[in-house]
């Protein structure tokens, strides 16, 4: 059963401080590895993909990386307008080649203050 | 319209009632899904659609009943619900699910609140 664990679950920082949230995970074949970020009341909005151990992708002040057991979103430099929920999913390539839905962890709210 | 869009954006039903959930993408999508998030929970996937048919249903109960008459829509009818099936449903596309497009973009939701 692939499984992905979020840490931490809350993290509370001041504007200009950087830091990074961490995903691990256990999947049957990695098909990829999202990271959204979702606002209260909204949608989860699509972050990056990643697809294989060494990878990175960046996107203003986030930067994701991959390993074979886990990925790190840094977030460097913060402003109040990151403040959100940060989720990370994996997908497992399905049986007879095809792409399964995501599975989520459960999140990392995170709080960047003035 | 663009994007995913979701109707309605907030539901409040008894028990007893049939009411229906509704979804279109815009993006000239193939596959769709159904997600179910409740409060300390992590999304879990409910349904999966490509090219209109059902390719996975995630052991959801018979309450629960998908419908996907063409690639751009997706229904979610529900009836005799329990209060434990209050959550967020969200709903979501990709361009495809066996190919290098599947992204999955997300609407933004449907508030339920059975009583």
């Amino acid at each position: 059963e692939d499984q992905v664990t979020q840490s931490p679950e809350a993290l509370r920082l001041q504007e200009g401080e950087s830091s990074s949230l961490n995903c691990s995970y256990t999947v049957s074949g990695l098909r990829g590895l999202f990271w959204y970020r979702q606002d209260p009341g909204k949608g989860p909005e699509f972050l990056f993909t990643l697809y294989s151990a060494g990878e990175e992708k960046e996107k203003e002040r986030l930067k994701a990386t991959l390993t074979k057991k886990e990925s790190f979103l840094h977030i460097t430099a913060p402003k109040p307008e990151d403040s959100a929920t940060y989720l990370c999913a994996v997908q497992a390539w399905g049986s007879g080649g095809g792409a399964d839905g995501l599975t989520f962890g459960k999140g990392t709210h995170l709080i960047i203050q003035p | 319209e663009t994007g995913v869009t979701q109707t309605p954006r907030h539901l409040v039903m008894g028990m007893t009632n049939k009411k229906s959930l509704k979804c279109e993408q815009h993006l000239g999508h193939n596959a769709m899904y159904w997600y179910k998030q409740s409060a300390k929970k992590p999304l879990e996937l409910m349904f999966v659609y490509s090219l209109e048919e059902r390719v996975e249903n995630n052991s959801v109960p018979s309450r629960f009943s998908p419908e996907c008459p063409n690639s751009s829509h997706l229904f979610l009818h529900l009836h005799t619900l329990q209060p434990e099936d209050s959550a967020l449903y969200l709903c979501a596309s990709s361009q495809d699910l066996r190919g290098d497009q599947e992204t999955q973009y997300f609407g933004p939701g449907t508030r339920l609140l059975v009583l």
